[in-house]
């Protein structure tokens, strides 16, 4: 049973225009949430992350908003450039624990 | 400063056979966590290091899979009597508190078994 979707495997995005990558998650435990991006032959790289006492964190092109009622967050990227396209995976944790539960990944290719 | 890095690149190895893996954490880095992905999944936890010691273990997919820590740095990752079904990339992450809330990620070893 996967704790941590992502529902989208792809997602095409013209260059300048918004992303919006989603991810949904099953565990009501789970309080803080990152977003990984990851280009071939590379390990993933820290984007952003939110803790469930926020319901938005921005980091210049990237902000990520929580839904704890639905259970779902998103990454935006506006506007978005062709060195963003890569895989991009959320992850989700209760943090009184140190395990990552992460998701399958959005292959994202921004389009120039 | 230098990053997590992790040997092999690539490894090419017949059913059967054992492998081993390493990874060398970000140096004062207490936490070191080992993942798998296989093709088309999520990132799969396997173990966690805290220091030498191994908390955690429930996600390592059978007896045949083992990892070590020593010096608080380097580990290894073991696969006996390798199964195709091993064939993932093996990701090595490092991260300086123990809730791990930012890893960072080595690139990885692509297991292939043949």
């Amino acid at each position: 049973d996967q704790q941590v979707k992502q529902n989208s495997p792809s997602l095409s995005v013209q260059e300048g225009r918004i992303s919006i990558l989603n991810c949904d998650y099953t565990n009501s435990m789970f309080d803080y949430f990152l977003w990984y991006k990851k280009y071939p032959a590379e390990g993933p790289t820290f984007l952003i992350s939110i803790s469930s006492i926020k319901d938005k964190n921005e980091d210049g092109r990237f902000t990520v908003f929580l839904n704890k009622s639905a259970k779902h967050l998103s990454l935006h990227i506006v506007p978005s450039q062709p060195g963003d396209s890569a895989v991009y995976f959320c992850a989700a944790s209760d943090s009184g624990t140190y395990k990552y539960i992460f998701g399958t990944g959005t292959r994202l290719k921004v389009l120039a | 400063g230098a990053g997590v890095s992790q040997s092999p690149s690539n490894k090419v190895t017949e059913k059967g056979k054992d492998v081993e893996l390493r990874c060398d954490p970000i140096s004062g880095h207490t936490a070191l966590y080992w993942y798998r992905q296989s093709l088309g999944q999520g990132l799969e936890f396997l173990i966690y290091f805290q220091g030498n010691s191994a908390p955690d273990k429930s996600g390592l997919p059978s007896d045949r899979f083992s990892a070590e820590r020593t010096g608080g740095s380097v580990s290894t990752l073991t696969i006996q009597r390798t199964q195709q079904e091993d064939s993932a990339v093996y990701l090595c992450a490092s991260s300086s508190d123990r809730e791990g809330y930012e890893q960072y990620f080595g690139p990885g070893t692509r297991l292939t078994v043949t």
